[in-house]
Formats: structure tokens, sequence, C-alpha cells
């Protein structure tokens, strides 16, 4: 099973900030790494997929890369409506399984 | 547009057996670009995902739950449905049934239902 070590588990930052999130996996997974958001009471939303496509209707503000093993999420002004929790997950190989999160919290 | 809703039991005593049904609507449960699954989230394991099943019936479950699942599906009632077996406290969670795209992409999610084990 391939682990997902995402960081930080948390942070606090103010509207405006770029914030980036971190996902390192314990093995070689291509470009085969999801990204969602979630807001409290909320089911996950898609925000990225293969690494670094934007979903439909997400804003621009929000990027994705890759760098081997290294997966970064990146909001470049963070909005009010961006305080959530973040969370990635790969695809590469069954069983999938996701980070454990990321909470983005207001300064 | 596609919605995805969870039904079943909010409560669950210990041993027994979790049936959940999720029901979609707005678009066709047979397709060949898309199959089903179930996603589970506690706080103690975070996100969870438990297996798929496709519109032919044929199920991936995952490793670590596979003695204890059973997926189906109803094309006729464009449903499709968990059971979980043996239920304890550590099961306790939020279920989100989810669509799967053959890309790889989970999308959308339906609302999640809380799922309590305790007698």
């Amino acid at each position: 099973e391939i682990q997902m070590t995402q960081s930080p588990s948390s942070l606090s930052a103010s509207v405006g900030d770029r914030v980036t999130i971190t996902c390192r996996a314990s093995q070689r997974i291509t470009t085969y790494v999801n990204w969602y958001q979630q807001k409290p009471g909320k089911a996950p939303e898609l925000l990225i997929y293969s690494a670094s496509d934007l979903q439909s209707g997400v804003p621009s503000r929000f990027s994705g890369s890759e760098s081997g093993t290294d997966f970064t999420l990146t909001i470049s002004s963070l909005q009010p409506e961006d305080f959530a929790s973040y969370f990635c997950q790969q695809t590469y190989s069954t069983p999938w399984t996701f980070g454990q999160g990321t909470k983005v919290e207001i300064k | 547009q596609l919605q995805l809703q969870e039904s079943g039991p909010g409560l669950v005593k210990p041993s027994e057996t979790l049936s959940l049904i999720c029901t979609v609507s707005g678009g066709s449960i047979s397709s060949t670009n898309y199959y089903w699954g179930w996603v589970r989230q506690s706080p103690g394991k975070g996100l969870e995902w438990i297996g798929r099943i496709y519109d032919s019936g044929s199920t991936y479950y995952n490793p670590s739950l596979k003695s204890r699942v059973t997926m189906s599906i109803d094309t006729s009632k464009n449903q499709f449905s968990l059971k979980l077996s043996s239920m304890t406290a550590a099961d306790t969670a939020v279920y989100y049934c989810v669509r799967h795209r053959v890309s790889r992409l989970l999308d959308p999610w339906g609302q999640g239902i809380l799922v309590t084990v305790s007698s």
C-alpha cells in the first residue's frame, strides 16, 4: 500500500497569503495524484487531478505540481472561502490512499 | 447535474452488518466511463477508500476491509449498495458514496452519512 505523507497538518494564514501544501508518496506514482477541498460538514470536492490539472469551475488561484514523489498544492492568494481542509490522494495503485489532510485556518 | 445520496441507519450495534444504499440521480449508473464506490472518514483514520463496483457487477475491495465488504449494483433502480459485516467501534465514520471516473477521479461525492457503532 502506498503511503501519502501530507504536511503540514494545519496552518494559519491571512487573506491574500500564498499557501503551499505538500504530499510525499512512499514510492513513485507518476502523476496519479488528486487534491480535494473539504469544508466543515460537507463532502470533499475535487480541486486538481493528475497532479496539476484544474477541475472545471475551480478558481485559477489553485494549482498543483509534481517533483518526483513530492506533490504540491498551491493557493496563490488565499480567499475567505478557501479556509477548509485539503487532502491529497494517490490513484496510481490500489488500494487508493489519502493523505491525512491539512486544515487551513484564519490567522 | 449528477447527484448521489446515501441512505441507511445512523446507528449500528457491534457485530451487526451495516447496509447502505446510494441513489444516483441526474444521470445513469450504467456507463463505460464511470464506476461507483465508497469512501469513509473517521477522526482516527482520516479518509479511507473502501472499494468500487462497475455496472457489470465487477468489484474491487480495499484489502484492509475485503473480508467484511460486499458491494452490489442495481442498474434498474440506479442504485448501488455497501454491506460491511462484523461492525465495531472502529467502523464509526461518515460514509460517502462517490462516482469514480475511469480516469481515476472521485467526483462527485454524496453528502455522507454518519454511522455510529454502539450498543
